[in-house]
């Protein structure tokens, strides 16, 4: 069983600082995704990850996959109160492999960034 | 373009009670994953389900049973309900390319309230 363990699990920030969040696992994934996630409503999709040491940018968001593709994080850069929701990272495991196509998720982390 | 959409979004029901619920994918995918998420937790894989059969599976009882439509529509049925079968359930929609980094667009959600 694929298990992704997400870290911090909470974040209090005021407006303007940076953070970061982890995602890892002991299992080998061939490809990552980053949801953020308001109440009530379904994940949207930020980003995926698909090459080890790849790093991604949107905006003040920046992502990067671990060399082996076992973890990821996500940076953000001067923190705004939009930020404000539930971060998840997803892992896709290997092509061909009996659970294509099914994600596991870590447990997320609750961001509040204060004005 | 439409994205995912699921119905109803909110549900009330009452303890041994049977539910459906309902996923239109995004328009070109054909793949549905439907995924149980408790509040303040990340999403879990229920089922997948593509050229209208159930392709993957996690870990949940047999009152859970869906269906995928040729128009790639899909319901999600739970039989005798039970008061932890309360989350929020969401329809993921994809494309299954046979390629690695399967990315997965979620509906807004069924809000289920066990009774």
């Amino acid at each position: 069983t694929q298990l992704l363990e997400q870290s911090p699990q909470f974040l209090s920030i005021q407006e303007g600082e940076n953070l970061t969040v982890y995602c890892n696992s002991s299992s080998v994934f061939s490809s990552l995704q980053w949801y953020r996630q308001e109440p009530g409503e379904g994940p949207v999709l930020l980003v995926t990850v698909v090459t080890g040491g790849e790093v991604k940018k949107l905006k003040r968001l920046t992502f990067q996959f671990g060399d082996a593709r076992k973890d990821s994080s996500l940076h953000i850069t001067a923190a705004q109160p939009g930020d404000t929701g539930l971060y998840l990272c997803a892992g896709s495991p290997n092509a061909g492999g009996t659970s294509y196509g099914k994600l596991t998720f870590g447990q997320g982390t609750i961001l509040t960034v204060h004005p | 373009d439409a994205g995912v959409t699921q119905s109803p979004t909110h549900l009330i029901k009452t303890r041994g009670q049977q539910v459906t619920l309902r996923c239109s994918p995004k328009s070109g995918h054909d793949t549905v994953s439907w995924y149980q998420q408790a509040l303040g937790q990340g999403p879990q894989f229920i089922f997948q389900y593509y050229e209208e059969e159930e392709r993957q599976r996690g870990n949940f009882p047999d009152r859970f049973s869906g269906h995928q439509f040729p128009n790639y529509s899909s319901e999600l049925n739970v039989n005798a309900l039970l008061l932890g079968d309360s989350a929020l359930y969401l329809c993921a929609s994809s494309l299954r390319t046979g390629q690695s980094g399967t990315e997965a667009f979620f509906g807004q959600g069924t809000r289920l309230t066990v009774v």
